[in-house]
């Protein structure tokens, strides 16, 4: 079936170190993808999104990556700050009424 | 309030009871999505309102799940009879158009005993 999937269930960093968070996707007609935070207790927060027609898109202190060749997605987060800790998803979306389909997420600790 | 809000934000429920959550969506958003997220998991898709009219109910797992949005605002997902698998935390989103950025309440946990 359609899923959408992540390669590492944990991440553990250092502070000021940059942060790498992977997805790998399997519909390859979904053309809409987003990263989202979720701390403990609170609904995700969007981060960042990029849509089909692009392969990268920067914000504050985050890039998202995507290869559409492997369909893979990859979320930077540069400078992580204890702030930061928090279980990352990846989702897409390919229908025209936009829900969302979510991976299992990762969990990202910041060591100080 | 700016965003979107979910009450209760807690809800514990016997075996067998009957269960409403209520959302609130960010005013003038068209588009409501409910999804349920269960423990260590990501968000899976309930069920999806443009307005108040609901387009898709195709992740409500059984017939014991109903969601409306009667005049298009405010939205109320009903679980009957509830089971111990509908514990988990239910999610509501608003988004200003189909496919536009979508934006989460806080949830509600269910526990079922």
């Amino acid at each position: 079936g359609e899923s959408v999937g992540l390669h590492l269930p944990t991440l553990s960093v250092q502070e000021g170190d940059n942060s790498i968070i992977n997805c790998a996707y399997s519909n390859s007609a979904s053309d809409y993808f987003i990263w989202y935070k979720q701390e403990s207790g609170k609904g995700p927060q969007f981060i960042i999104d990029i849509r089909s027609n692009m392969d990268k898109r920067q914000g504050q202190r985050v890039t998202v990556l995507l290869n559409k060749t492997v369909k893979h997605l990859s979320l930077q987060i540069a400078a992580t700050q204890p702030g930061d800790s928090a279980v990352y998803f990846c989702a897409e979306a390919g229908g025209s009424q936009g829900n969302l389909i979510f991976g299992k997420g990762t969990k990202l600790s910041v060591k100080p | 309030g700016a965003g979107v809000s979910q009450s209760p934000r807690y809800k514990v429920a016997k075996r067998g009871q009957d269960v409403a959550l209520r959302c609130d969506p960010i005013s003038g958003h068209v588009s409501l999505f409910w999804y349920q997220q269960a423990l260590g998991q990501g968000p899976e898709f309930l069920t999806y309102f443009q307005n108040e009219a609901q387009l898709d109910k195709s992740g409500l797992p059984s017939d014991r799940f109903f969601a409306e949005r009667p005049e298009g605002s405010v939205s109320t997902l009903k679980i009957q009879r509830t089971q111990q698998e509908d514990s988990a935390v239910y999610l509501c989103a608003s988004s200003l158009k189909d496919d536009g950025e979508q934006y989460f309440g806080p949830g509600t946990r269910l526990t079922v005993t």
